[in-house]
């Protein structure tokens, strides 16, 4: 069963517009959630992350928003650039099995290719 | 910094065969991780180390073995490699009490 969500394989955005990509999940003892932005032929890199505690955080074009009560959370991008193009992964981390702490096993989804139209 | 780095890039299996993925980061990270990656699929955790000499299993574990002899390097061993592994396998590492993962570029491989 898949306890990340992302219900949109892709997305297409006309420059300058917002673009909202949108992750759900299903597991309520998800402490913390991460985007992360992969072009081909390279790995994921760390955009922005939310902890539980919160219901927003923000850094520069990029937003993200959690909605504990939905299990829902969103990434917006604003305004979007043709550079933003590539797959946004989003990820809840789990406790690790052996060793607890609140990071350790991301659980990704199965990430939504962002197309930006100049 | 380097950062994470992983070789090689590409290889070609033949069934049964055996490989070693290296995998080396200098940040100081005490975690490390290994994930694979399938077409049309997110990432799933194979093995992770939370420093040198702890390794422990994680989603995927099965035809796979790990070490973790330094903080440095977290190689991946396929034993009799079989085409269920044919995927794309990317390392990453991180500081203790962090969640971010930094992953090194991948490395994409084809058992046939």
């Amino acid at each position: 069963d898949q306890q990340v969500k992302q219900n949109s394989p892709s997305l297409s955005v006309q420059e300058g517009r917002i673009s909202i990509l949108n992750c759900d999940y299903t597991n309520s003892m998800f402490d913390y959630f991460l985007w992360y932005k992969k072009y081909p032929a390279e790995g994921p890199t760390f955009l922005i992350s939310i902890s539980s505690i919160k219901d927003k955080n923000e850094d520069g074009r990029f937003t993200v928003f959690l909605n504990k009560s939905a299990k829902h959370l969103s990434l917006h991008i604003v305004p979007s650039q043709p550079g933003d193009s590539a797959v946004y992964f989003c990820a809840a981390s789990a406790v690790l099995m052996n060793y607890g702490g609140s990071q350790g096993n991301l659980i990704f989804g199965k990430g939504t290719k962002l197309s930006v139209k100049p | 910094n380097a950062g994470v780095t992983q070789t090689p890039k590409f290889r070609i299996l033949k069934i049964g065969q055996s490989m070693t993925l290296q995998c080396a980061q200098d940040m100081n990270h005490n975690y490390m991780y290994w994930y694979r990656q399938d077409p049309g699929m997110g990432l799933k955790l194979i093995y992770y180390s939370v420093g040198a000499g702890i390794t422990d299993k994680g989603e995927v574990p099965n035809g796979y073995n790990v070490s973790r002899s330094t903080t440095e390097d977290f190689p991946l061993r396929l034993e009799l490699a079989a085409p269920s592994q044919t995927s794309v396998y990317f390392c990453a590492s991180s500081y203790e009490g962090k969640s971010e993962q930094y992953f090194g570029p991948g490395t994409r491989l084809t058992v046939t």
